[in-house]
């Protein structure tokens, strides 16, 4: 069965320290979300791309967030600088189509923990 | 704006009882409703959805939902619950050209 792949799957980084993460979403799967899931709360959505191109960003701190999707395929979030509040599980989902009545796949997530 | 509210941040069963978990949600138009579970160091999976069909949703592993507009509701059950039925789970709301709002999640515990 096609899965959705992050790494790394665990990340500990120190403040102000620069952070990368990675997902692969299903083949053929046209839209990307990655969340922020805090301990004890629900995922957050940062972005969401459709192919290549970002449909909503408006919760992403763009200050030291930044998110691309460069093929269509594969994308990366970054953190640069850390901050101890950014300590969370960063969570990536793909859909084969966007819009509200499409289910999401996700993957197991990438927990950072910044010292 | 749409927003959702699990009522209960923490559920505790017997094994072999029902499970109730509650979902309300406010939203300005039809919305898509969903159930997604979370195990530990596990993804999260789709239990089942609500996207304006039956009003009454049959999910994954003996659960099911009902979508009572008039009550603004989605409440999440099942007949009888099993130990592997622990975990965290969402309720979701979204809307075309909408945000997709997670709520903050219940806690099933199983007693044995």
């Amino acid at each position: 069965e096609a899965e959705v792949a992050q790494s790394p799957r665990y990340k500990i980084t120190e403040k102000s320290q620069a952070v990368a993460f990675w997902c692969d979403p299903i083949s053929g799967h046209a839209t990307l979300y990655w969340y922020r899931q805090i301990l004890g709360q629900g995922p957050e959505l940062l972005v969401q791309f459709q192919d290549e191109s970002v449909v909503d960003d408006s919760q992403l701190p763009k200050d030291r967030f930044s998110a691309e999707r460069l093929k269509g395929v594969d994308s990366t979030l970054k953190i640069q600088p850390a901050e101890l509040g950014d300590s969370a599980m960063y969570l990536c989902a793909s859909s084969s189509l966007g819009g509200a009545t499409y289910e999401q796949y996700f993957g197991p997530g990438t927990r950072l923990t910044v010292t | 704006a749409q927003s959702v509210t699990q009522l209960d941040s923490h559920v505790s069963v017997s094994e072999g009882t029902p499970v109730l978990l509650r979902c309300n949600y406010s939203s300005s138009y039809s919305p898509s409703l969903f159930w997604y579970v979370q195990h530990p160091n596990k993804g999260l999976q789709l239990l089942l959805k609500y996207t304006s069909a039956a009003t009454l949703v049959k999910g994954i592993n003996g659960f099911e939902a009902e979508f009572k507009k008039s009550e603004t509701s989605f409440h999440l059950t099942k007949p009888s619950a099993h130990m592997s039925d622990a975990a965290e789970y969402f309720c979701v709301v979204s809307r075309r050209d909408d945000k997709i709002i997670f709520g903050k999640g219940t806690r099933l515990h199983i007693l044995p």
